[in-house]
């Protein structure tokens, strides 16, 4: 069956330092993935999706970017965090975009401070 | 995309059926419905989604008006672990797995 991995769970860093947020996949091939951010009591911001290795769409501008190493691998960094990238990253995938059914991690709580 | 109107937060008794309505008014022909949930502090989960004709899975049941200006997430039996933010997002076919969603409505499922 397909598993699907975030870590940390959690992260503290202070204003400035830099971010790496990392997603695998197991058991499946090429698939879609994606970045989202959910502020608190807010809807989920989609942030970036790939569809292949090295192969990133970016949907909102911001300090944030995103990469593909391997077919499996999706990850999530800043050079420069800002105080307001505090929020819960979600990574997620699908087989089939058609679908439109997408498989979420347990994400991660990042707190700037 | 079109947008979704749902109401921010419905009640519902243990073991009721919970009916969560999903307004989308300016739903053009392609696009499907989906649900979504999201339990405090998890990741969202797929529930269920349609185009035109009514769905029923093992999770809930989806009713989607003729003009499909509407629609309505059925959980028949509504338990306390059901107890989430539930999203209802339209999409158009072959989006590459791109969802919008919006804010949601919180149902409580009291015992």
């Amino acid at each position: 069956s397909q598993t699907i991995h975030q870590w940390p769970a959690t992260l503290v860093q202070p204003v400035g330092s830099p971010l790496s947020l990392e997603c695998t996949v197991e058991g499946t091939s090429n698939p879609n993935l994606y970045w989202y951010r959910q502020a608190a009591g807010r809807g989920l911001q989609l942030l970036f999706y790939s569809v292949g290795i090295g192969q990133i769409s970016s949907e909102v501008p911001q300090n944030l970017s995103a990469s593909r190493p391997q077919d499996r691998q999706f990850i999530l960094s800043s050079k420069k965090l800002l105080l307001s990238d505090s929020s819960f990253y979600l990574c997620a995938w699908s087989v089939d975009p058609n679908t439109g059914e997408l498989f979420f991690g347990e994400g991660s709580r990042l707190t700037v401070l | 995309d079109a947008k979704t109107t749902q109401p921010t937060s419905m009640d519902c008794a243990e073991g009721r059926a919970a009916n969560l309505p999903c307004n989308h008014s300016t739903i053009s022909g392609n696009e499907y419905v989906y649900w979504y949930r999201q339990i405090h502090s998890q990741g969202p989960q797929y529930i269920i989604h349609g185009l035109k004709n009514n769905e029923t899975n093992e999770m809930a049941s989806l009713i989607i008006t003729e003009d499909r200006k509407s629609s309505t997430l059925i959980l028949p039996h509504a338990t306390l672990r059901d107890t989430a933010v539930y999203y209802c997002i339209v999409r158009f076919y072959n989006q590459g797995g791109k969802l919008i969603f919006g804010q949601g409505t919180e149902l409580s499922v009291k015992p």
